[in-house]
């Protein structure tokens, strides 16, 4: 069993959707990390957080440390938001990975 | 502040052929990672360093990947011969001693035909 598990694995909206991704993880960690990894493969960094919730335009980034859950949300979702979003936290001097949602957004 | 820069962004090879990657982490992160990211899958961690020492390479095939840091400062990783389920994209990560946030470069996608 993976330490990180996301889900879905793949997700199709049409563009303007609310769309959510969740992230379930099994260890202790010290922060959690959302990242965005476009067809050429390199990853950006869109959140890291380690308690309540954070903002960046359309995006919403919230984990609850009791339940070891954490969920990304995009709103109002655009063909640019197509692309890979991986979990992953920080346990330790470890980073654990989910196997990433498959974001596809239908103009 | 410049980012974590890695090359080549692609590269071709056929099997048995060598390859290397090389990698630039932020100015003063102690920490450098290398990943290899097959597709479909999240990226699994093949060396660890702390500056110029491996922290930890239990992943990493030894029989033909290896991978350095002798100046504590730039890495490089190489596959030799190369086999055709290494074809993944590379990823070096970068972090600053003590701190929970991760940088991460453009990556290197491998194609091993």
């Amino acid at each position: 069993k993976n330490e990180v598990e996301q889900s879905p694995q793949n997700l199709t909206a049409q563009e303007g959707e609310f769309i959510t991704i969740n992230c379930s993880y099994s260890v202790g960690i010290s922060a959690l990390h959302w990242l965005q990894q476009h067809p050429g493969g390199g990853i950006v960094s869109l959140f890291m957080l380690s308690s309540g919730k954070k903002k960046h335009g359309r995006l919403i980034a919230t984990i609850n440390i009791q339940e070891k859950h954490s969920s990304l949300h995009i709103t109002a979702s655009h063909p640019r938001d197509s692309a890979v979003y991986i979990c992953a936290v920080t346990s330790g001097n470890q980073f654990y990975f989910g196997t990433g949602t498959s974001l596809t957004v239908i103009p | 502040e410049a980012g974590v820069a890695q090359s080549p962004r692609y590269k071709i090879i056929e099997k048995r052929q060598s390859v290397a990657f090389w990698c630039n982490p932020i100015s003063g992160h102690a920490t450098l990672y290398w990943y290899q990211q097959i597709l479909g899958q999240g990226p699994k961690l093949l060396i660890q360093f702390q500056n110029n020492g491996v922290v930890d390479d239990s992943q990493l095939p030894k029989d033909r990947f290896s991978a350095e840091r002798l100046k504590g400062v730039d890495s490089t990783l190489k596959i030799q011969p190369a086999k055709l389920e290494d074809s993944a994209v590379y990823l070096c990560a970068s972090r600053l001693q003590g701190s929970t946030e991760a940088f991460f470069g453009q990556g290197t996608r491998l194609t091993v035909v």
